[in-house]
């Protein structure tokens, strides 16, 4: 699976849209990028993934770059219960290889 | 629905004991998953299984870990004399493995070793 990059901390106003980039230069072409949240003591849950056109669900919106070497996940209105780390991944087949993932602290 | 299970949410044992942690994925999904996650570091996988067979070991550290899932359903992590630094929250994974795959996770259970 492609490494990811990703910032390790971030903040954002409660109720503004967070935006959280991740890199992955070595994605090949046929890896999707996934995105998923880990609330504090609770096991990780998936958020969204795409392989090249941007995604909406009822979660977030994920923005994927022309050339797929970057990625942005979007929370439209960011709410405290958003407060989470947040791991991007690309493969998606099998195992999962975590990173470290940025931590997001939504702020009242 | 149901989601993933794993019972006990937290296990505290003693340096050299045995323990066993359960998963019980959700009822239809073929491949089941386990991780290891250390304070402050992502996820580690351990061990993938489709259906009954372990189709990939290779995160499994040493010999002390083994994973069975008998009839394709619930999965036991077995892990024997534990060490300090087996200490971490065991997370259990499951998934219908299509294609993208996405993975559904239960709570974990915590493993402390005294």
């Amino acid at each position: 699976d492609a490494k990811t990059t990703q910032p390790p901390s971030m903040d954002c106003a409660e109720g503004r849209a967070a935006n959280l980039p991740c890199n992955h230069s070595t994605i090949s072409g046929n890896e999707y990028v996934y995105w998923y949240r880990q609330i504090h003591s609770q096991g990780p849950q998936y958020i969204i993934h795409g392989l090249k056109n941007n995604e909406t669900n009822e979660m977030a919106s994920l923005i994927i770059t022309e050339d797929r070497k970057s990625s942005t996940l979007i929370l439209p209105h960011a709410t405290l219960r958003d407060t989470a780390v947040y791991y991007c991944i690309v493969g998606g087949y099998q195992k999962v290889t975590f990173g470290t993932g940025t931590k997001l602290q939504v702020i009242p | 629905g149901a989601g993933v299970s794993q019972t006990p949410s937290n296990k505290v044992t003693e340096k050299g004991k045995y323990v066993e942690l359960r998963c019980d994925p959700i009822s239809g999904h073929t491949a089941l998953y386990w991780y290891r996650q250390s304070l402050g570091q992502g996820p580690e996988f351990l061990i993938y299984f489709q259906g009954t067979g372990a189709a990939d070991d290779s995160g499994l550290p040493n010999d002390r870990f083994f994973a069975v899932r008998p009839e394709g359903s619930v999965s036991t992590l077995k892990i024997q004399r534990t060490e300090r630094g087996d200490s971490a929250v065991y997370l259990c994974a499951s998934s219908t493995q299509g294609v993208p795959d996405t993975q559904y996770f239960g709570p974990g259970t915590r493993l402390t070793v005294l």
